[in-house]
């Protein structure tokens, strides 16, 4: 089945800074590849996604950049926040299943 | 709210015991999604259902099963507990099967004891 590696485990940024995380994903099947955020006690949310015919994407603070020759995509935080401490999931499809990363636990000091 | 209502919010169980967990998806969603989450292994997939009928099977214990029902919700029922079984299990539900988003629920805590 897919393996999706994500790193790192643990990021701590200070206000205003950039923060990437990156993943990489073995199925080369794999067409897209969404980036959830999961804060303190909630089920994890949607910020961001990007499919297999486009190599980035941007959405106000949030990028994401993918490589499939490489087999890897990256989530990039520009301006950060306090309020984007949280625990962050890169996933990629496989078949029918969506495949998680570990996490990265992302926290933003003012 | 994601629209998506799981319930127990918390469980506490022994040893060897069963328990169901209950999953309503979102309005108009055919797709649910059971996660298993736990300090170090992240979300695991375990289960993909689309419109009453498996259709993604990941690291599923077989102590583990589960359903979708005619009118959507699904249920997880895990069996033979042990500690280890301790996690936060999600769902989830889509509108399609794996390339769309996901909406997940707040989560049902399961604590064996």
């Amino acid at each position: 089945g897919e393996n999706v590696e994500q790193h790192p485990s643990t990021l701590s940024v200070q206000e205003g800074d950039s923060a990437v995380i990156k993943c990489t994903y073995s199925d080369s099947a794999s067409n897209y590849f969404p980036w959830y955020k999961q804060e303190l006690g909630k089920g994890p949310q949607l910020i961001i996604d990007i499919r297999s015919n486009v190599g980035e994407k941007k959405d106000q603070r949030i990028a994401v950049t993918l490589n499939k020759t490489a087999k890897h995509f990256s989530l990039h935080i520009t301006e950060t926040q306090p309020e984007d401490s949280a625990v962050y999931f890169c996933a990629a499809n496989s078949g029918y299943a969506l495949n998680f990363g570990k996490g990265t636990s992302l926290l933003v000091t003012p | 709210d994601s629209g998506v209502t799981q319930t127990p919010k918390h469980l506490i169980t022994a040893t060897g015991q069963r328990v169901t967990l209950r999953c309503s998806p979102r309005s108009g969603d055919l797709s649910v999604y059971w996660y298993q989450q736990s300090l170090d292994q992240g979300l695991q997939f375990l289960i993909q259902y689309y419109n009453g009928e498996e259709r993604a099977k990941g690291n599923i214990l077989e102590r583990f099963s589960a359903q979708q029902f005619p009118d959507l919700h699904s249920e997880l029922n895990l069996s033979s507990l042990e500690l280890g079984d301790s996690a936060l299990y999600f769902c989830a539900s889509s509108v399609s099967h794996n390339t769309g988003e996901l909406f997940f629920g707040e989560g049902s805590r399961l604590t064996v004891l």
